[in-house]
C-alpha cells in the first residue's frame, strides 16, 4: 500500500509568513504525528490528532497549529514565520495504538530566509 | 515522560553483529520499548518494539533486561546500509495521551568496511 506522502517536499518562505504543510497518512490509519527536526534540538514533537481530535500536543508555541480531516489527513500550519523554524517537518501516521509503529513520511524541508 | 539514554556514537565493522544499548531506569510497567533508526536524509523508520520478552524481527533483535531498565538492540551483520541514527523510546500505553512519541538524540552508528 502506498506510504506516507508530504507535500511540498521543499518550501522557502520569509520571516513574517506563513506555512501550510499537508500529510496523506497511509489508507486505514487514524492518527498523525507531525515533528520538527533541527540539527541543534533533534528531533521535537509538535503535536498529534486522532480523528480530527488533537490528542497530544508537544511545546511548541502557538504559532504552531494543526488539523486533521475526515480522511485522515492532515495539515499543520506555522504562522509569522521566525528564523529558527527553518527544519526538516516529518509526519507519521499510525492506526492510534502506542503499541502500534509508526510510519513516516519523507518530510518538508522548510527554509525561513 | 519515562526518559531513555543512549551512546552518542557508536563504531561497527562490516558483517559483525552490533548491540546499541539504552538505559531506561524510570521505565513504568506500561512502557513498550521500541527501536526506531533514520538514514541519511530520510525520515525514521521502525525497527522492533517489546514489552518484557526478548523479541526477533527480520530486521533485529530486542533483548529486554529482566528488571527492564535497560534494553539492547541486535543487528546480527552490521551492513553499509545499517548506518543510521538509532533511537530508543518509551511508549506508555497505560496513559490517555497516546503517541506523545519522545525521541532522544539517539546513537549514530558508523558501520566500516
Amino acid at each position: 500500500k502506498a506510504g506516507v506522502t508530504q507535500t511540498p517536499r521543499y518550501l522557502i518562505k520569509t520571516r513574517g509568513q506563513q506555512v501550510t504543510l499537508s500529510c496523506s497518512p497511509i489508507s486505514g490509519h487514524r492518527s498523525v504525528s507531525w515533528y520538527q527536526q533541527t540539527p541543534g534540538q533533534g528531533l521535537q514533537f509538535l503535536f498529534e490528532y486522532f480523528s480530527e481530535t488533537q490528542r497530544n500536543k508537544g511545546n511548541f508555541p502557538g504559532r504552531f497549529s494543526g488539523r486533521q480531516f475526515s480522511n485522515s489527513r492532515s495539515e499543520m500550519n506555522v504562522s509569522t514565520l521566525e528564523l529558527g523554524d527553518s527544519a526538516l517537518y516529518l509526519c507519521a501516521s499510525s492506526t492510534g495504538h502506542p503499541y502500534d509503529e509508526q510510519f513516516f513520511g519523507p518530510g518538508t524541508r522548510l527554509t525561513v530566509l | 515522560d519515562a526518559k531513555t539514554t543512549q551512546p552518542n556514537s557508536m563504531e561497527s565493522n562490516e558483517e559483525e553483529p552490533v548491540h546499541l544499548p539504552c538505559n531506561h531506569s524510570t521505565i513504568s510497567g506500561t512502557d513498550y520499548i521500541h527501536w526506531y533508526r533514520q538514514l541519511p536524509s530520510q525520515g525514521p523508520e521502525y525497527v522492533i518494539h517489546g514489552l518484557t520478552s526478548n523479541v526477533n524481527n527480520r530486521m533485529a533483535s530486542l533483548a529486554i533486561a529482566e528488571d527492564r531498565k535497560s534494553s539492547t538492540l541486535i543487528l546480527h551483520r552490521a551492513t553499509l546500509r545499517d548506518a543510521a541514527v538509532y533511537y530508543c523510546i518509551l511508549r506508555d500505553v497505560g496513559r490517555t495521551s497516546y503517541d506523545k512519541v519522545i525521541f532522544g538524540p539517539g546513537t549514530s552508528l558508523s558501520v566500516i568496511p
